[in-house]
């Protein structure tokens, strides 16, 4: 199994434009979030599904958006990148069930310029 | 506001000796903690989890005590190593399954 796999790893974005960061889970998990990791404020949650065709907001949600067609994906995407959007994002996802343990992929280190 | 926060943002421990990392955390109805390991340039690794109707669980060579009433979780790393140097961070689950993370204590191991 390959986990939580993101891509791309790297970023460097021009501010105004649009991009996707990708993340597959291979777990067969129902449950996937994005995170953002900022110097000294931990991991804050942007975006999450608790199932395929559903999605809701976490506690950063502007200027993301998020869609889940299938289990196995949960793109996250820019519509229109502004420098405070800097940041390294990871994808998680677990098991259904509140205590459960997420995994998470290893990250994708956006720069906004 | 953030609900979970660690007492210090730096460790340095001898290699060998045992480390403590503390955690305070405000919400008396969170039910699950887990202590996460994050080394540079990767995602956070699971290490320990436990749930609100416990107040301590051993793993390997490492032990997490949880105090409700003072509303504190610890993790204990005994023999320190090298490879124990990362980031290191507490979350808790609240009723409504969203993890909230503190901002990290980062440990350092001397040769």
């Amino acid at each position: 199994n390959a986990g939580v796999t993101q891509t791309p790893k790297f970023q460097v974005l021009k501010t105004g434009q649009s991009m996707t960061l990708q993340c597959a889970q291979d777990m067969n998990h129902e449950y996937m979030s994005w995170y953002r990791q900022d110097p000294g404020m931990g991991l804050r949650l942007i975006h999450y599904s608790v199932g395929a065709g559903i999605t809701d907001q976490g506690e950063v949600p502007n200027g993301y958006n998020v869609s889940r067609s299938t289990t196995e994906d949960f793109p996250l995407r820019l519509l229109s990148a502004a420098p405070s959007q800097t940041s390294v994002y990871f994808c998680a996802s677990r098991e259904q069930g509140g205590d459960q343990p997420q995994h998470f992929g290893d990250g994708t280190r956006l720069s906004i310029l | 506001g953030e609900n979970v926060g660690l007492h210090l943002p730096t460790l340095s421990v001898q290699e060998g000796d045992n480390s403590i990392i503390n955690c305070a955390y405000s919400n008396s109805a969170s039910d699950y903690f887990i202590w996460y390991k994050q080394e540079s340039g990767k995602g956070p690794q699971f290490i320990i989890d436990i749930r609100s109707n416990m107040d301590k669980r051993q793993g390997q060579r490492v032990t997490v005590l949880l105090n409700k009433t003072v509303k504190h979780l610890s993790l204990q790393i005994a023999a320190t190593q090298p490879g124990d140097s990362a980031v290191y961070f507490c979350a808790e689950i609240r009723g409504d399954y969203k993890l909230s993370f503190g901002a990290g204590t980062t440990v350092t191991v001397r040769a």
